[in-house]
């Protein structure tokens, strides 16, 4: 069955950066896109970019653009999203996202999602 | 790319059926049949409800549909149930090549 499992909770500095990783299991890795969505606390959700697997490719939110970096490791079927220059209102529960692919094409929905990491950023 | 209008709140009875908007623009809702709505229960991840407009995955109850016109979607619950109490999200692609979220709508059952 597909599977993202996200890293642990996070406590950062402002101006610090953070890490999070996103381990997919039960399919093709390099076969379908990986969105990264951010939710702040009581708010609502936020697109911040994807990156396809495969190539590497991103396209990032243009508010996140400067500040945020979307990797892979396809040895391991992770992803990464690193956010830079924390600040509070950085404060949220970051998700992975699967973004569904069939026969090669690729379409804008999210059918699975990690159990989502929360990154607290205080002082 | 400004997010999505959802009304703040929507309730209905057990039973009713109720109706969540989502305005957008000519450029993402209005201009691309790739709308998507998600259903999050406090504390989990979403879970996609509807894709495409008015496609419903496996598993998802035929209580659920969506259409769209023009540059605003709905989604509507028919049959309410105790367990869909839940916020509820539509999402779209946009003429950027990036995908914007609604503002969320929390649904309440009276």
């Amino acid at each position: 069955q597909v599977q993202l499992v996200q890293s642990g909770a996070e406590v950062k500095e402002p101006g610090a950066s953070v890490k999070v990783s996103c381990k997919a299991s039960g399919y093709t890795f390099t076969g379908y896109y990986i969105h990264w969505v951010r939710q702040a606390p009581g708010q609502g959700l936020e697109w911040m970019g994807r990156i396809d697997p495969n190539s590497g490719g991103t396209n990032y939110a243009q508010k996140f653009r400067g500040r945020v970096t979307m990797t892979r490791d396809t040895s391991i079927n992770t992803a990464y999203m690193e956010l830079s220059r924390l600040r509070s209102d950085d404060t949220a529960v970051f998700y992975c996202a699967r973004g569904y692919c069939s026969g090669g094409t690729c379409r804008p929905f999210f059918d699975y999602w990690g159990q989502g990491t929360l990154v607290t950023v205080s002082s | 790319q400004s997010a999505l209008t959802q009304p703040a709140s929507v309730s209905g009875s057990p039973g009713q059926s109720i109706t969540i908007s989502c305005t957008g623009t000519s450029s993402d809702v209005g201009g691309y049949n790739y709308v998507s709505w998600y259903q999050q229960h406090p504390g989990k991840a979403p879970k996609l409800m509807i894709y495409d407009v008015s496609n419903r995955p496996s598993g998802v109850s035929n209580r659920f549909s969506g259409s769209k016109s023009g540059n605003t979607a709905s989604l509507t619950i028919s049959g309410l149930q105790a367990e869909d109490e839940a916020d509820y999200y539509c999402s779209s692609y946009t003429s950027s090549v990036t995908m914007v979220f609604g503002g969320g709508t929390k649904l309440t059952v009276l």
